[in-house]
């Protein structure tokens, strides 16, 4: 059964720092591309970011309002990924979601697995 | 920025049948995926790739898309359909994620 568990969230001054964790277990971690969604307080669903296996390179890409602020990153050998988030903002308060992605057709790619999401409030 | 445009809520009696749409100019070129999300609850794909259903959900979620539009139709709404529902694609280009701004759908 796959199990995505987030962790790390909490209450950040604005301009603070934080690193969200997503422990991942019941599939080959290793080869699966992963995102971070998020969602803000009474709001839609907004993608933040993904990265895509090793073996596919490692590359990430970001959303506008997040890139330059944020940094995804991956340790394979602890099935574990992260969400660096720095020069927070108020307008980053949202609980965040990890989330597995599938390639489908035209390659295009969506999300399959879902974490419970961890919810990240910045606010002085 | 590229933008999925969708109804801000849907109500509908049990038993009926509920339409949701989404428009965005890539979706001729592009598939379409809805989600949906209960309170509390992480999203849940319920529809892949315009029209395919994953395994596990209910045969009265189906979509279609035709020109610009996507639409999730829910046959024999049940009240447990009770959820916000938000369809998700990318642009033309493919760089560009985005989801659509979300159906609140209510079953009474």
């Amino acid at each position: 059964e796959v199990q995505l568990v987030e962790s790390g969230g909490g209450l950040v001054k604005p301009g603070g720092s934080l690193r969200l964790s997503c422990a991942a277990s019941g599939f080959t971690f290793s080869n699966a591309w992963m995102s971070w969604v998020r969602q803000a307080p009474g709001k839609g669903l907004e993608w933040v970011g993904r990265i895509k296996s090793k073996t596919d390179g490692g590359t990430t890409d970001y959303a506008a309002p997040v890139k330059g602020r944020f940094t995804i990153s991956r340790d394979d050998s602890k099935n574990t990924l992260y969400l660096q988030m720095n020069s927070l903002k108020t307008e980053d308060t949202a609980v965040y979601y990890c989330t597995t992605i599938k390639v489908g057709g035209n390659s295009q790619y969506y999300f399959d697995y879902w974490g419970q999401g961890t919810l990240v409030t910045v606010s002085s | 920025s590229y933008e999925l445009t969708q109804p801000p809520s849907v109500s509908v009696s049990p038993g009926q049948t509920a339409r949701i749409t989404c428009s965005g100019d890539a979706l001729p070129k592009k598939y379409a995926y809805w989600y949906q999300q209960k309170s509390g609850q992480a999203p849940v794909l319920v529809i892949y790739e315009d029209s395919k259903r994953p395994s596990g959900i209910p045969e009265r979620f189906s979509g279609s898309s035709s020109g610009t539009m996507a639409t999730l139709t829910i046959s024999g709404a049940q009240v447990e359909d009770e959820a916000d529902y938000y369809c998700y694609s990318t642009d033309s280009s493919g760089n560009h994620d985005v989801f659509g701004t979300g159906t609140k759908v209510t079953v009474l």
